[in-house]
């Protein structure tokens, strides 16, 4: 059984920093494609980004609001995706969700709530 | 950035009405298009992916059908466990983007 579980969530005062991690397992973890998607508390889903298998040259890509502060990671020998979120803001406040996949994103974590307040 | 129009926002059936949703896309996505149930304090759930294949284990009152820019959700008998939001999603361009969302009442 295919299951994602993300960890670290918390509240983290403006400009801080925070790291989730997403634990996979049920499915060979190196050869898959890994996505960080969030919901911002009663809003919708907005994609973070994706970091692709090390086979596809392990390359990330981001949505605009994020580029530049936050950076996604894997470690496919703990099988864990990892999303550092650096100078976080309040509207980075939401439940972060990592998925597998690029496109069609069929098994999902359970979410990680990260507030961000003073 | 490709801009998912969907709607309505939100809807009020009844139990075995046929519910439909409407997704358009801002440029052409070809069949690059999902679809996802959303329950409350839950993770999403995909549904359809490539525009009309059902996902394994969801059941057949749920169809998704179109093209280009302009795509349909149908659940065909609305069942009381089909109270959600419902979302599509392109993934013909980056960044991912998502429709607003549908939320399903009775």
């Amino acid at each position: 059984e295919v299951q994602l579980v993300e960890s670290g969530g918390g509240l983290v005062q403006p400009g801080r920093s925070l790291r989730l991690s997403c634990a996979g397992s049920g499915f060979i973890f190196a050869a898959s494609p890994m996505s960080w998607l969030r919901q911002a508390p009663g809003r919708g889903l907005e994609w973070v980004g994706y970091i692709r298998s090390k086979s596809y040259g392990g390359t990330t890509q981001y949505a605009a609001s994020v580029k530049g502060r936050f950076t996604i990671s894997r470690d496919d020998s703990k099988s864990i995706a990892y999303l550092q979120l650096n100078t976080l803001k309040t509207e980075d406040t939401a439940v972060y969700y990592c998925a597998r996949g690029l496109g069609v994103l069929r098994y999902w974590g359970q979410g990680a709530l990260v507030t961000i307040s003073s | 950035d490709i801009q998912m129009t969907q709607s309505p926002s939100s809807l009020s059936a009844s139990i075995g009405d046929r519910v439909a949703i409407t997704c358009q896309a801002s440029q052409d996505i070809k069949n690059d298009l999902n679809w996802y149930q959303q329950k409350p304090g839950e993770a999403p759930k995909l549904l359809i992916y490539d525009t009309s294949n059902l996902e394994t284990g969801v059941p057949s009152r749920f169809s998704g059908s179109g093209s280009g820019t302009h795509f349909t959700f149908i659940i065909r008998s609305l069942q009381p466990e089909d109270i959600a939001t419902y979302y599509c999603q392109q993934y013909g361009d980056l960044p991912r983007t998502f429709g607003q969302g549908t939320k399903v009442e009775i």
